[in-house]
């Protein structure tokens, strides 16, 4: 079975700094994806960033970019340029190619951001 | 419609009360997921529909738990018989079909209490 783990429990960051969070998993598929959540203090789950892992290219989405080492199966994200709105919990998860269908998620990371 | 919804957004009922949780997922999603999310930790499967079709029933935790989506869009989530450890998050979201590489799109999430 796939896991993902986020070894930070916490972290924190400056606003306008940048702060990179951590994900690992552990997979023998060749085929899947990647994503990180965030959830905000709403509670809403909303989609931050995804990664194919069959793209060498590592994802961007404005301020949000990962670092997608396939070999070491590590999957961090990158936030620049923090804001106060980035305050939520993080949280990576996996999804398997093919006609896989569920979505594995990590414990999470919350980032606060500092004034 | 413009994201999956649900409700009722948080439900509080005694130990042993049956309760039922609607998802509305964006309408032209063919395939629906649930999710159970307990307090600090990251959402975990329960079941999923593609279309009609209800083909893997697995993370449902016992038979006091079931799920509907007769006409392929609107579901229900029935908890019978609910017991305190029952107390979570219940996290619906969409995909607009079943393939590996789908982005699921969440709601806002129902959170039940469980007296």
């Amino acid at each position: 079975a796939q896991t993902v783990t986020q070894s930070q429990p916490e972290m924190s960051v400056q606003e306008a700094e940048t702060v990179t969070l951590s994900c690992t998993y552990d997979t023998s598929e060749s085929d899947y994806y990647l994503f990180w959540y965030k959830q905000p203090p709403s509670r809403q789950m909303i989609l931050v960033i995804r990664q194919e892992a069959y793209k060498q290219q590592n994802a961007t989405e404005n301020r949000f970019s990962v670092n997608f080492q396939k070999a070491a199966k590590s999957f961090s994200l990158k936030i620049s340029d923090s804001q106060l709105g980035d305050a939520a919990m993080y949280f990576c998860a996996y999804k398997g190619g093919g006609s896989n269908y569920k979505l594995t998620f990590g414990k999470g990371t919350l980032l606060t951001v500092n004034p | 419609g413009a994201g999956v919804s649900q409700s009722p957004r948080y439900k509080v009922t005694k130990r042993g009360q049956d309760v039922t949780l609607r998802c509305d997922p964006i309408s032209s999603h063919a395939t629906l997921y649930w999710y159970q999310q307990a307090l600090g930790q990251g959402p975990e499967f329960l079941t999923y529909f593609n279309y009609e079709a209800q083909p893997d029933k697995s993370g449902l935790p016992s038979d006091r738990f079931s799920a509907e989506r007769p006409e392929g869009s609107i579901s229900t989530l029935t908890i019978q018989r609910t017991e305190q450890r029952d107390s979570a998050m219940y996290r619906c979201a969409s995909s607009l079909r079943l393939a590996g590489g789908e982005t699921q799109y969440f709601g806002p999430g129902t959170r039940l209490l469980v007296l």
